[in-house]
């Protein structure tokens, strides 16, 4: 597609329910990345997949979170037995290559997770 | 810990005067980027400067980079009320290794501009 497209675009789930959240990159882009963005911090990175590679998943916070990618393309991101905390945005990155010395990264326009 | 870290948090202009915006990181780079954010949504790549660069231009905006102070500077000159978002410096690390590896881009909180008409 033209862009990153990121779904649902909101989600409210109720404490201990299991999400997932979608990203499908850019068609062609190698490597995707994770990131989580509280009200108002920064963005923290969770994980990101480059081609066929292991995933670099240091960022995610517990094990209830993991993510998979499948065939190299669009990705998902479960987050098991929500916690409050756990409200945020979700945002999904892709790039051409893993290291970005000529281009930047391509975001979605993220998911806003809510947990009540 | 937070490798890049912009200052102000917040700057407030009118319109037409210039917007700068300083971003300060701890570590060696590859390369900075400044990206932008409208209303918490998905960010978008405004400008790339490597680490062997000392300026660059894009139609309005002005980065500098000083890797011997580990700091860079975003220009928006002639503001308009359009440019209201928030702003992050981000930079790669990519080729050096710190262990723990945050990925390749670490970003930090962001200067939220405010351009009144």
């Amino acid at each position: 597609g033209a862009g990153v497209s990121q779904s649902p675009s909101n989600k409210v789930t109720e404490k201990g329910k299991d999400v997932e959240l979608r990203c499908d990159p850019i068609s062609g882009h190698t490597a995707l990345y994770w990131y989580r963005q509280s009200l108002g911090q920064g963005l923290e990175f969770l994980i990101y997949f480059q081609g066929n590679s292991a995933p670099d998943k240091s960022g995610l916070p517990s094990d209830r979170f993991s993510a998979e990618r499948t065939g190299g393309s669009v990705s998902t991101l479960t987050i098991q037995r929500t916690q409050q905390e756990d409200s945020a945005v979700y945002l999904c990155a892709s790039s051409l290559v893993r290291q970005t010395s000529n281009y930047g990264y391509t975001f979605g326009s993220g998911t806003r997770l809510t947990v009540v | 810990s937070q490798q890049g870290e912009e200052d102000p948090q917040a700057l407030s202009i009118q319109e037409g005067e210039n917007a700068t915006m300083n971003c300060s990181y701890k570590t060696s780079i590859n390369n900075l980027q400044w990206y932008r954010q409208n209303s918490g949504r998905g960010l978008v790549h405004l400008i790339l400067i490597r680490s062997n660069e000392r300026e660059k231009h894009s139609g309005r905006l002005r980065v500098t980079l000083d890797t011997s102070k580990k700091s860079s500077s975003l220009l928006i000159t002639a503001s308009r009320a359009a440019d209201t978002a928030s702003y992050f410096c981000a930079t790669d690390v990519s080729e050096w290794n710190y262990g723990g590896s945050q990925g390749n881009l670490i970003f930090g909180k962001g200067t939220k501009l405010s351009v009144k008409p």
